[in-house]
C-alpha cells in the first residue's frame, strides 16, 4: 500500500462548487503539506501543518483552507471553485528528524468549468 | 528574485552523455537543497539532497552546492533515455517552507 494517498484522483466540478480533497499517510510524519502545480508555474505551497494543532498559510492559500483531523489525516479545501483554481494537487508529508525529504502522494487532477 | 529559479529547458542530450542542470536560490532559502525527478503524470521523488558546499555523488548523480555563489547543480553522468523526466530544484527556508523551482524538462535521446 501506498504511504501518502489521495482521494480522488480526478475531478470535475463546477464553478462556485465546493470541493474537498483528502490526504492520508501512514509514515508516521507530523509535517503534512498541500501544493499545486501547474505548467510552467511549478509546484506552490498553498498550506502545512507541523501538527494537529499548528497550521500555517503557504504562498498561495487564498480561496482554500485545510483542515488536519489527526496526525495522518489533512484535507484541502475549495470553498466556491474558480476556474484558475484548475491543477495538479499534491499533498506531502516529512519527516524533520531525518533528512527533511518531502514524500508525495499521486496528486488529484482538477478540473473547475 | 523568486526564492528558486531554474531554466526550464528543455534540455536535450544523447545517450551516454552528461546533463547538467542548474539552479540558483535566494537568501530566502539558506538551509538544505532537493532535486527531485518527476515523470508525467506522476508525483515528484527524491533524487538527492545537498546540505553543505562542495559535492555529493549517488551512484550516476552528483549533487553541487556553491553557497557563495548561491547554486545548486544535478550532473548526471552517463544519461539514459530513462532518466527523460522533469528535474525539480527545491529549497528549505528557515520558515520551514519549501520553494521549489519552475522544472527543468530533460530528454534524453537514444
Amino acid at each position: 500500500d501506498a504511504d501518502v494517498t489521495q482521494t480522488p484522483r480526478n475531478r470535475i466540478t463546477k464553478t462556485g462548487k465546493r470541493i474537498m480533497l483528502e490526504c492520508s499517510q501512514t509514515k508516521g510524519h507530523d509535517r503534512m503539506y498541500w501544493y499545486r502545480q501547474d505548467p510552467g508555474l511549478g509546484l506552490r505551497l498553498i498550506y502545512y501543518s507541523f501538527d494537529v494543532k499548528d497550521i500555517n498559510k503557504g504562498e498561495i492559500s487564498d480561496g482554500y483552507s485545510v483542515s488536519r483531523q489527526a496526525q495522518a489525516k489533512f484535507s484541502l479545501s475549495l470553498e466556491s471553485a474558480i476556474p484558475n483554481q484548475t491543477a495538479l494537487y499534491f499533498c506531502a508529508t516529512s519527516d524533520p528528524g531525518s533528512t527533511d525529504t518531502q514524500y508525495f502522494g499521486p496528486g488529484t487532477r482538477l478540473t473547475v468549468l | 528574485q523568486k526564492e528558486v529559479e531554474q531554466n526550464s529547458g528543455p534540455l536535450s542530450v544523447p545517450e551516454g552523455a552528461i546533463a547538467s542542470l542548474n539552479c540558483t536560490y535566494s537568501d530566502r532559502v539558506s538551509q538544505s537543497f532537493f532535486w527531485y525527478r518527476q515523470y508525467s503524470g506522476k508525483s515528484p521523488e527524491l533524487i538527492m539532497s545537498i546540505y553543505s558546499n562542495g559535492d555529493k555523488e549517488d551512484g550516476r548523480f552528483t549533487a553541487q552546492l556553491n553557497k557563495a555563489s548561491q547554486y545548486v547543480s544535478l550532473l548526471i553522468r552517463d544519461s539514459q533515455p530513462s532518466d527523460s523526466a522533469t528535474y525539480l530544484c527545491a529549497a528549505l527556508a528557515g520558515s520551514n517552507q519549501f520553494y521549489f523551482g519552475t522544472g527543468t524538462s530533460l530528454t534524453v535521446i537514444p
